[in-house]
């Protein structure tokens, strides 16, 4: 089975920073990708599909790039209401598996 | 809107099975899949299994022995059963709307469910 790797685990950053996060999978997956934003007690909620597609709704400072095997979600400019855990999802083929998460928090 | 509901006793005995639905409500359960995931407490997410609103199912191979995920087109409803239960299944178990090249869309708000005696 494919593995996805999410790097960092966590990250603290200030307001109005760049902020980056990776995951990695162990073989190919296309662009096949989703990214997660899970807050506090809350369900997960879609942020991004086909790696670097927009889900209606989210705020444009959220984007991603990659394919392959290599992708980022890029938050342009950090906001207190960003503070969460994100996830990666491949969808390329079962398993449907998830990168293990990066909590944000704001410094 | 959709949305989308668990429901199931919120502690398991050890060795026993897990059963929960998912009732869906604000469209037809009928031309998508659906999925189960599932995050133990202060943990990551994992991914349990989908359906077919046909029946035609998905697991997860690292459970695949435990699993069984049925639909009822009828009740607008699909279900989880996971057999033989330990404390490592202690988790907040979600169900979500599959939309294929997106992802899982529309979530649950996802319901704990302990196992313990």
């Amino acid at each position: 089975d494919i593995q996805m790797t999410q790097s960092p685990s966590s990250l603290s950053a200030s307001v109005g920073d760049r902020v980056t996060i990776t995951c990695r999978a162990s073989q190919g997956i296309s662009h096949s990708l989703a990214w997660y934003q899970q807050k506090p007690g809350n369900a997960p909620k879609l942020l991004i599909y086909g790696a670097s597609t927009l889900q209606s709704g989210v705020p444009s400072r959220f984007s991603g790039s990659g394919s392959g095997t290599d992708f980022t979600l890029t938050i342009s400019s950090l906001q207190p209401e960003d503070v969460a855990t994100f996830y990666c999802q491949k969808y390329d083929d079962v398993p449907h598996t998830f990168g293990g998460g990066t909590k944000v928090e704001i410094q | 809107q959709v949305q989308l509901q668990e429901s199931g006793p919120g502690l398991v005995k050890p060795s026993e099975t897990l059963s929960l639905t998912c009732t869906v409500s604000g469209g037809s359960i009928s031309g998508y899949y659906w999925s189960w995931i599932r995050q133990p407490p202060g943990k990551g997410l994992e991914w349990i299994g989908f359906i077919y609103y046909s029946g035609t199912t998905s697991y997860n191979p690292s459970l695949k022995s435990r699993v069984t995920i049925s639909v009822d087109t009828s009740k607008n409803q699909f279900s989880l059963k996971l057999t033989s239960v330990t404390a490592a299944d202690t988790a907040i178990y979600y169900c979500a709307r599959i939309e294929l090249g997106v992802g899982n869309v529309y979530w649950g708000q996802g319901t704990l469910v302990t196992v313990s005696s």
